[in-house]
């Protein structure tokens, strides 16, 4: 199947600090990517929708400016936090779908821990 | 609209029983629906798919899920359970032409000897 890779798997930032998350389709090109947060013991919740060249369609409740989102390429979606606060660690992940495609393919998440 | 039931936060079997991991959807459109599978700390893994062909669908790891369109369930199933197959498990749908997927809050499945 389709490989997505999310970088990095763990990290651990300082508040006020920004912290960048890759997201990598592979070995197909991603017209649509999708961002995740999941806390503890609990689902997936979407965040934002993001197709190449395009802004990023968030979520209700979600901030735009403190989840930056850049899918600059067909192959690679960045989400940025912005002034992590301990309340944004969290659990992400990312998806990835070629459109006309049922399937989206996930990336392996990314623990942020803000301290 | 569209949404996902899951009942039972926690289930727990032993090794070689039947595995039921119960999925009830709504959708104003024909649906396409989904098993996730989760380990620790991972992100998710398609176990199968539900695409409006065949109405029993089977997946990796022995697992399978039949479509009733008429309960609108898409309950996972598989007949004897191994150690390796405790991990968190999430159905989702998605409705015809939407882009998203939405997820059920998810179903812990544990694996006693």
């Amino acid at each position: 199947g389709a490989v997505v890779s999310q970088h990095p798997s763990r990290v651990i930032c300082k508040s006020g600090t920004s912290v960048k998350i890759e997201c990598r389709s592979l070995d197909f090109q991603a017209t649509t990517m999708f961002w995740y947060r999941q806390f503890p013991k609990q689902s997936l919740m979407l965040m934002a929708t993001s197709n190449e060249g395009s802004k990023a369609t968030y979520e209700q409740g979600v901030e735009k400016d403190k989840f930056l989102i850049n899918h600059a390429s067909l192959t690679l979606s960045t989400l940025t936090v912005t002034s992590a606060h301990p309340e944004d660690s969290s659990f992400y992940i990312c998806s990835a779908r070629v459109e006309g495609n049922t399937e989206a393919f996930f990336g392996q998440g990314t623990r942020l821990t803000v301290v | 609209a569209q949404s996902v039931t899951q009942l039972g936060s926690h289930v727990s079997v032993s090794e070689g029983a039947l595995v039921l991991l119960r999925c009830n959807y709504s959708s104003s459109v024909p649906p396409y629906l989904f098993w996730y599978v989760q380990y620790p700390n991972q992100g998710l893994q398609l176990l199968l798919k539900y695409t409006s062909a065949a109405t029993l669908v089977k997946g990796i790891n022995g697992f399978e899920a039949e479509f009733k369109k008429s309960e609108t369930s898409f309950h996972l199933t598989k007949p004897s359970a191994h150690m390796s197959d405790a991990a968190e498990y999430f159905c989702a749908v998605r409705s015809g032409t939407a882009s998203k997927l939405t997820f059920g809050t998810g179903t812990r499945l544990q694996v006693m000897l």
